[in-house]
């Protein structure tokens, strides 16, 4: 069955470390995101994709990067991590069949747990 | 701009109870609208999408959610509550007044009493 799959789970770091949290889906989706979810805030876009070697900033990309090299993976970098970026990250995707953008059911992984001490 | 607004951080309803779960969007053009579910310690899933098809959407698990142009409303109801209904929710809008991008709102937990 294709998935989507998050890794590490769980991850604690320190302030200034570089993390990186890996994203790897099997349904061969054009279309990958990144959303961070805070109490209160609902799901923040972070960064997302539309295809390969196509990136774009969502409305919180400060402070993070993604980089897309091919359809089924797209990690999402912390370059220097900061107390605030402490959360519950997922990541997504979708078809793109229509040519729109993303106008169709996303499939979400299950998630990371990330605090920076 | 597009946005999504759902009305209540939290509902709680006896079980048996109807459930109504309010979300409200603004769009200048006919959107995409979405229900996702979150259980504790998953990501969201589709309980249900509205594409313009047909105003009255049903979902899965027994829910259901009705698109009122006039209103700019999508919410979501089910009949009768059971205790596995407790999760919070989630409406999301697509369109393109916001360059087809899907916005989420804030969500709403959902507690079922015995």
């Amino acid at each position: 069955d294709a998935e989507i799959t998050q890794s590490p789970r769980h991850k604690i770091t320190e302030t200034g470390r570089q993390v990186t949290l890996a994203c790897h889906q099997t349904w061969n989706h054009n279309n990958m995101f990144w959303y961070r979810q805070d109490l209160g805030h609902g799901l923040r876009l972070i960064h997302y994709s539309y295809g390969v070697q196509d990136t774009n900033k969502g409305e919180v990309s400060d402070g993070y990067s993604v980089s897309r090299s091919n359809t089924e993976d797209l990690p999402l970098t912390l370059e220097s991590a900061a107390s605030s970026q402490t959360s519950v990250y997922f990541c997504a995707s979708s078809v793109n069949g229509d040519g729109k953008g993303d106008t169709d059911t996303q499939y979400f992984g299950p998630g990371t747990r990330l605090t920076v001490l | 701009a597009q946005s999504v607004t759902q009305l209540g951080s939290h509902v709680s309803v006896s079980e048996g109870a109807l459930v109504l779960l309010r979300c409200n969007y603004s769009s200048s053009v006919p959107p995409y609208l979405f229900w996702y579910v979150q259980y504790p310690n998953q990501g969201l899933q589709l309980l249900l999408k509205y594409t313009s098809a047909a105003t009255l959407v049903k979902g899965i698990n027994g829910f259901e959610a009705e698109f009122k142009k006039s209103e700019t409303s999508f919410h979501l109801t089910k009949p009768s509550a059971h205790m596995s209904d407790a999760a919070e929710y989630f409406c999301a809008v697509s369109s393109n007044t916001g360059g087809f991008k899907t916005i989420f709102g804030a969500g709403t937990r959902l507690f079922v009493k015995a």
